[in-house]
Order: C-alpha cells, then structure tokens, then sequence
C-alpha cells in the first residue's frame, strides 16, 4: 500500500517570499510522484512530476520539487510566490505506469498576503 | 478537445433519492478515474477503468455505488438511495495507457444530500 502526508495543512506566505510545501510519502515500490494545484471552484491541474532521472523537477509557474528517496520526500519549493499562487496543493502517488490509481495527500493551503 | 467534462456541476437531493453524474474523458485517453473529495481532503480514489472494463473498485466504494463506461467513452457514477455522507465533490480525471499516469481532472461535480 502507499500512502501520502503532507505535514502543512496550511502555509500563509507574504508576496515574493520563498515558499516550501513539505510531501513524504510511503511505499514498497518505485513510484511516480506528482503535484497538483487547485485554485477555488477549479479541478486539479498538474504542477510538476517525478518518474525517473534528476531528482529536481521544474513545473509550471516557477515552481519546482526535488525528490529524495533516501527521506521518502518530495517537497515542493517556489522562490518568490504571487497573489495568485493562493490556492490548495496536492501531492500524489502512483505506482507507475499502468498501476492505475493515484494515492493524494490531504492537501496544503498556501494562502499568499500581500 | 477541452479537456474532462462534468455534468451536472452542482446536485442537491433528498435522502434517499438516486442521483447519476456523467463525465466526459479526453477524447484519446483509454483510462478514467472516479474519485470523491471532501471539505479538507485530498481525493479518493472509487473506481478507475481502462476502455470499458472497470479494472480496480476502492472499498469506500458500497453497494450503493455504481459506474459504468459503455464503449469505453464517457462514463456515468450512480449513487442509489442517498445519504447524508454522501455530500462531497466528485471529480472525473482520465489518462493515457502507457503514459506517466498523469491525471487531467474535470471540475467535478458536488453533491449536497438534504
């Protein structure tokens, strides 16, 4: 089974300070890692993935995540955050192509203040 | 093609009644998920399906639940005999066989049982 915890519920920031959302997650097996972005009374939209290679990943938006199997973590990072990166942020995971399901996380309220 | 569609986007019913919601996949994506999401979660995986056939069923899924994927097209989630806890948003997500398992989600649809 795998399973995902982000361990910020929620993350208020100022406008142009750094950000970092924190993902750990636990499985038996290789897996691909996602993040996704919800902005209010939107769907999902994919920020970034892992699935093998560098371990530092560049989205959308300017923000990037660097996976670290030793710490079973995939944080999520933006250096200078914007109003509208207000919004809630899910990490996910899969088992790989074809595995079918992703597992997410409850998910991180990043609320930017001017 | 828009990307994943959801039809109705809001239902409220009253216990009891049986509801039936419609989601529209990515023209070529062979794989469509059904997940549930609650206020202050992340979603939850229902059931997913690969052309027409309905590969893997959560648990959370009761008896009460239905989906069906005729022609491996669109596909529709039916809740019979509703309950209270059945008040959540349903999201719609579809993908590519063979791919990185990267999931486009429509904007959901919210149930509000009375």
């Amino acid at each position: 089974a795998q399973s995902v915890t982000q361990l910020d519920s929620q993350v208020p920031v100022f406008e142009e300070a750094p950000v970092e959302l924190r993902c750990n997650y636990s499985s038996s097996v290789s897996v691909y890692l996602f993040w996704y972005v919800q902005y209010p009374n939107q769907g999902l939209q994919l920020l970034l993935k892992y699935l093998s290679g560098s371990t530092l990943v560049k989205g959308i938006n300017g923000f990037e995540a660097e996976f670290n199997k030793s710490q079973t973590s995939f944080h999520l990072r933006k250096p200078s955050v914007h109003i509208s990166d207000t919004a809630e942020y899910f990490c996910a995971v899969s088992r790989g192509a074809n595995a079918g399901k992703s597992t997410f996380g409850d998910g991180t309220t990043l609320t930017v203040k001017p | 093609d828009t990307g994943v569609s959801q039809d109705p986007r809001h239902k409220i019913t009253k216990r009891g009644q049986n509801v039936t919601f419609r989601c529209d996949p990515i023209s070529e994506h062979n794989r469509l998920y059904w997940y549930r999401q609650t206020l202050g979660q992340g979603p939850e995986f229902l059931t997913y399906f690969q052309n027409e056939a309905q590969l893997e069923k959560s648990r959370l899924l009761s008896d009460r639940f239905s989906a069906e994927r005729p022609k491996g097209s669109f596909s529709t989630l039916e809740i019979q005999r509703t309950e209270q806890g059945d008040s959540a948003m349903y999201l719609c997500a579809s993908s590519s066989r063979g791919g990185t398992d990267e999931q486009y989600f429509g904007p959901g649809t919210r149930l509000t049982v009375t």
